[in-house]
């Protein structure tokens, strides 16, 4: 089992740039999730989805769409990166059954727009 | 809203000593609560949890227990090593909303330095 797996690691936007954060799991569950975290802030919830196809919005879901087309990969877009969104993003995953509450985290990707 | 509050960070400490890092709440329903670590370079990981008030949740020498009357789960260490360094996360989720169990509410996190 890989867990989950997000990429890239790193990676440097410019304002305006759009780009597509990956994140897959291998375990099967149902429900995925988004936060980004930022210093001093923890982790805040941006999208999450309780099964493909689909998906609502989180605490932060302001300029990131998502989308859940199987239940392996939920990945999160910027369409139009702005200095706000620099930040580290994980994903994480975690069933809908028994044990609902225990969430698996990816690495995380740190993201800078400039 | 449901939130987390957590002591101010960073903490150093030497090798043996005894942790506490303080974890207040404030929620509504009745929340579970958790501790998640993440070490140098990775993810968060589950370290401990309670779902009920009075249960003590414990994993690698860590406890905490879940205290409805001063709403708190503070977590407890009797002698750390230099490898429980790392940023400590305080959370909760409330199982009684739809879809609550899966979306966590976080405090900051404390930075934990632990010295040989």
């Amino acid at each position: 089992n890989a867990g989950v797996t997000q990429t890239p690691k790193f990676q440097v936007l410019k304002t305006g740039q759009s780009m597509t954060l990956q994140c897959a799991q291998d375990m099967n569950h149902e429900y995925m999730s988004w936060y980004r975290q930022d210093p001093g802030m923890g982790l805040r919830l941006i999208h999450y989805s309780v099964g493909a196809g689909i998906t609502d919005q989180g605490e932060v879901p302001n300029g990131y769409n998502v989308s859940r087309s199987t239940t392996e990969d939920f990945p999160l877009r910027l369409l139009s990166a702005a200095p706000s969104q620099t930040s580290v993003y994980f994903c994480a995953s975690t069933y809908s059954g028994v044990d609902t509450d225990t969430q698996y985290f990816g690495p995380g990707t740190r993201l800078t727009v400039l | 809203g449901d939130s987390v509050t957590q002591m101010e960070g960073p903490v150093t400490l030497s090798e043996e000593a005894f942790l506490t890092i303080n974890c207040t709440y404030t929620a509504t329903g009745y929340p579970s609560l958790f501790w998640y670590v993440q070490y140098p370079g990775e993810g968060l990981q589950l370290l401990l949890k309670a779902t009920k008030a009075d249960d003590k949740g414990s994993n690698k020498g860590f406890e905490a227990t879940y205290r409805k009357e001063t709403t708190s789960f503070h977590l407890e260490k009797g002698s750390v090593q230099v490898s429980d360094s790392a940023v400590y996360f305080c959370a909760l989720s409330d199982p009684g909303r739809t879809g609550g169990a899966q979306k966590l509410v976080f405090g900051q996190g404390t930075r934990l330095t632990i010295n040989p």
